[in-house]
């Protein structure tokens, strides 16, 4: 059963394009949602996360916008550049009363190739 | 130093035998993650350190699997009596809490043979 689900396992972009990079989950207690980029040999690196009490999060040329109705949420990459060519991961987190660090629940990931 | 190391980056071993992966999270990270990532799939969840203890343990899978942090610093990931199954990159992360982002390492990749 799983609770983060990321449907697309690849997309290709132009460059200079935008790159729209699609989430869905299921668990209503997710509050805290966190996008991973990935490189071959790497480990996943954080790119940008949203709190659920917001519903648009900005950072330079990535922005990640949560539909809390629907459970979904997307990232999005303006303008994409070759170097974006990675797997991205849509993660997320039920946060405890205490704000103590918790388990992130993954997506299967994204491979994004960004054409030059 | 600057990142999470883990060791070694690559491991092959013969089913059935003992295996232990290593990782050295950011200095002053006080939360420490292990996850298992298999081909094609996403990072999953295997054990959570808080300190010197496992705050959350839920996601190994079964009882050949072990994980320790002694001091609050290094930690080391235990597999016992390997199974060809067990074939993954095993992915540590340290953080300073959820709010930051986990940092990851970039990985242990064990091949059960």
């Amino acid at each position: 059963d799983q609770q983060v689900k990321q449907n697309s396992p690849s997309l290709s972009v132009q460059e200079g394009r935008i790159s729209i990079l699609n989430c869905d989950y299921t668990n209503s207690m997710f509050d805290y949602f966190l996008w991973y980029k990935k490189y071959p040999a790497e480990g996943p690196t954080f790119l940008i996360s949203i709190s659920s009490i917001k519903d648009k999060n900005e950072d330079g040329r990535f922005t990640v916008f949560l539909n809390k109705s629907a459970k979904h949420l997307s990232l999005h990459i303006v303008p994409s550049q070759p170097g974006d060519s990675a797997v991205y991961f849509c993660a997320a987190s039920a946060v405890t009363s205490s704000g103590s660090a918790r388990q992130l629940t993954f997506g299967s990931g994204t491979q994004l190739t960004v054409l030059p | 130093g600057a990142g999470v190391s883990q060791t070694p980056s690559n491991k092959v071993t013969e089913k059935g035998k003992y295996v232990e992966l290593r990782c050295d999270p950011i200095s002053g990270h006080t939360a420490l993650y292990w996850y298992r990532q298999s081909l094609g799939q996403g990072p999953e969840f295997l054990i959570y350190f808080q300190g010197t203890g496992a705050a959350d343990d839920s996601g190994l899978p079964n009882d050949r699997f072990f994980a320790v942090r002694p001091e609050g610093s290094v930690s080391t990931l235990k597999i016992q009596r390997t199974e060809r199954g067990d074939s993954a990159v095993y992915l540590c992360a340290s953080s300073t809490g959820v709010g930051y982002g986990y940092t990851f390492g970039s990985g242990t990749r064990l091949t059960v043979v």
